[in-house]
């Protein structure tokens, strides 16, 4: 069964750093195209960033310069490294698996704070 | 950049009622790479439909999707109570990945 666990959310200051991590069992990350949605409180999903199987990364041009997502194949997880922390990036981030570009699994998500 | 817009922005149906949800894009989306995702508060979003039509695994099939081009459908044949939602169109045919996700349609009982 294919599993996703989100966790590293929490309250941060503005400017500061937080790592979310992404847990996968059930199917193997590296051979994936992985991504992360966040969903700003009572608003609509928004696309942050996606590393393919080959390792490839893009981002959305409002985390760029930011925000790095990355794997570890031993352990199976995807990261996003999230830096300069902004009021406007407090939202629930979803990891999801992509299957030709589409989110088949998502996790649950982990909510993340900016504020002072 | 590929803007999606979803309309209406909520949709009032009574269960047992059939429901039509539209997503148009700013520019031909490729070989119909159009998904849809509902979602219910507090739960991540569940992939609906992909390529336009064809369902997820475990999607009943009161569910379907339609359109080709700029202009795609979500519909719902007879509305259960499960099925009140938020529900979002997504593009994922081109890059950039800006603009991925319509903005959604909230689907409340009337």
């Amino acid at each position: 069964e294919v599993q996703l666990v989100e966790s590293g959310g929490g309250l941060i200051q503005p400017g500061g750093s937080l790592r979310l991590s992404c847990a996968a069992s059930g199917f193997t990350v590296s051979s994936n195209y992985m991504s992360w949605v966040r969903q700003a409180p009572g608003k609509g999903l928004e696309w942050v960033s996606v590393i393919y199987s080959g390792g490839s990364t893009y981002y959305a041009d409002s985390v760029k310069g930011r925000f790095t997502i990355s794997r570890d194949n031993s352990k199976n997880t995807l990261y996003l490294q999230m830096n300069s922390l902004r009021a406007e990036d407090t939202a629930v981030y979803y990891c999801a698996r992509e299957v030709q570009g589409v989110a088949t699994n998502w996790g649950q998500g982990t909510l993340v704070t900016v504020s002072s | 950049e590929i803007v999606l817009t979803q309309s209406p922005g909520t949709l009032s149906l009574s269960p047992g009622e059939r429901a039509t949800l539209s997503c148009r894009a700013s520019q031909s989306v490729s070989s119909s790479y159009l998904a849809w995702y509902q979602q219910k508060p507090g739960q991540a979003p569940r992939l609906l439909i992909y390529g336009a039509s064809s369902r997820a695994t475990g999607i009943p099939d009161r569910f379907s999707g339609s359109g080709s081009g700029t202009d795609f459908t979500l519909t719902i044949s007879r509305l259960e109570p499960e099925d009140f939602a938020v529900y979002y169109c997504q593009q994922y045919g081109s890059s950039p990945r800006e603009g991925t996700f319509g903005q959604g349609t909230r689907l409340e009982i009337k």
